[in-house]
């Protein structure tokens, strides 16, 4: 089975650019997350989903940042402008309702801003 | 806010020796999980623990959940370089319990040196 797929594994670009991340969440699952991940603040949740729509968006750190989820199957984050303190790996995770809702995390991707 | 805080932050150890790792708060959970994350990966679940006082093992790894479902425990027996990770401890907090999030530690950095 697939996992989470996030798109794509490293991203280089240059301050006030205009970044997309993409996730595909594992088939079925309801939840979809995106996350921050640093040394410094560890992992921070940005916003989720449930049942393509926004839930909680409380940590989304400005408008630079938002998230969309067309249909159950694509997810993706934009950051325009870009600016260096973005910096980070951001994760996808999904995962399904009832239970103990464990979270199945994407490979992450690796955002460097010059 | 619900906190989740995981002690030590950082753990550096020789192999064969034992460890444990805390994760504490003064909210109570109505479950709990521990991820190990790779570097370059996401974060995997280990395991879930839902009762007080419940302890699962994984082979050499012995989880436990307090009595009073605040906090949880990891303890590594006879530690292995491949146990090297950043170790997560995630809640589902009871107040949110009719939502998909999870409440995540900031994480224990555990080295083992051959």
């Amino acid at each position: 089975d697939a996992g989470v797929i996030q798109s794509p594994r490293h991203e280089v670009t240059e301050m006030g650019q205009e970044v997309t991340l993409r996730c595909k969440p594992i088939s079925g699952h309801d939840y979809l997350f995106w996350y921050r991940q640093t040394m410094m603040r560890g992992l921070e949740l940005l916003i989720y989903f449930n049942n393509n729509v926004p839930i909680d968006d409380s940590g989304m750190p400005e408008d630079r940042f938002s998230a969309k989820m067309p249909n159950a199957s694509f997810s993706t984050l934009k950051i325009q402008p870009s600016e260096p303190r973005d910096s980070a790996v951001y994760f996808c995770a999904s995962s399904l309702s009832g239970g103990y809702n464990e979270q199945f995390f994407g490979p992450g991707t690796r955002l460097t801003v010059l | 806010t619900q906190l989740l805080e995981q002690s030590p932050q950082f753990l550096s150890i020789q192999e064969g020796e034992n460890l444990t790792v805390y994760c504490n708060s003064s909210s109570v959970f109505s479950s709990l999980q521990w991820y190990r994350q790779e570097p370059g990966e996401g974060p995997v679940l280990l395991v879930t623990v839902v009762t007080g006082g419940e302890v699962k093992k994984l082979k050499r790894l012995t989880f436990q959940f307090g009595d009073a479902r605040k906090d949880s425990s990891l303890h590594i027996t006879a530690a292995q370089p491949g146990d090297t990770g950043l170790y997560l401890c995630a809640g589902k907090a009871v107040s949110s319990s009719n939502t998909g999030k999870l409440i995540f530690g900031q994480g224990t950095t555990l080295q083992v040196k051959p």
